[in-house]
């Protein structure tokens, strides 16, 4: 069984800071995904990352996938209120069941 | 388009009681997935599906069914609803294993 394991579980920081958060696995993937969910609403897919090393940035949210291709990290720069949410990281196996989520980094900005 | 829907959105079950959970999606997806998702835990896949008349259960399959007769909708069924079936449950699609899932908006099951 791939775990994939997200740090921190909780995050509360001012608006206007930095922040990282990790997903973390001893398993390799194929590829790996983040997702936002607001409550009361389904995830929504940020960004897909599938080469060792790869950086893709979203505005102000920075994605990173680890040269052995078994973690990740997302940076936010600059945090506002709107980046409030659940953050899931999900990792691609190969196998036809799809995506395995971590249990995601709960994130909270305030104003 | 609509993208997923499910029905219902909130729903009170009595132990023993049994319901089905609708998922609908209009994007010719062939991949169809329920999962559960319990407060810390992240999202349990219940059972999947990669095209109409074939599914195959995921991690957390006991004490469900489905079925997938058409490609827009896979239900969910709860025979004898319990108490550890209480959570939020996710219906999404895919157009491929390894590709973007869109979610539905949940249903949020209680079992008392």
């Amino acid at each position: 069984t791939q775990l994939l394991e997200q740090s921190p579980q909780f995050l509360s920081i001012q608006e206007g800071e930095n922040l990282t958060v990790y997903c973390n696995s001893s398993s390799v993937f194929s590829s790996l995904q983040w997702y936002r969910q607001e409550p009361g609403e389904g995830p929504v897919l940020l960004v897909t990352v599938v080469t060792g090393g790869e950086v893709k940035k979203l505005k102000r949210l920075t994605f990173q996938f680890g040269d052995a291709r078994k973690d990740s990290s997302l940076h936010i720069t600059a945090a506002q209120p709107g980046d409030t949410g659940l953050y899931l990281c999900a990792g691609e196996g190969g196998g036809a069941d799809g995506l395995t989520f971590g249990k995601g980094t709960h994130l909270i900005i305030q104003p | 388009n609509a993208g997923v829907t499910q029905t219902p959105k909130f729903r009170i079950l009595k132990i023993g009681q049994s319901m089905t959970l609708q998922c609908t999606q209009d994007m010719n997806h062939n991949y169809m997935y329920w999962y559960r998702q319990d407060p810390g835990m992240g999202l349990k896949l219940i059972y999947y599906s990669v095209g109409a008349g074939i599914t195959d259960k995921g991690e957390v399959p006991n004490g469900y069914n489905v079925s997938r007769s058409t490609t827009e909708d896979f239900p969910l069924r709860l025979e004898l609803a319990a108490p550890s079936q209480t959570s939020v449950y996710f219906c999404a699609s895919s157009r491929h294993h390894s590709y973007e899932q869109y979610f539905g908006p949940g249903t949020r099951l209680t079992v008392t």
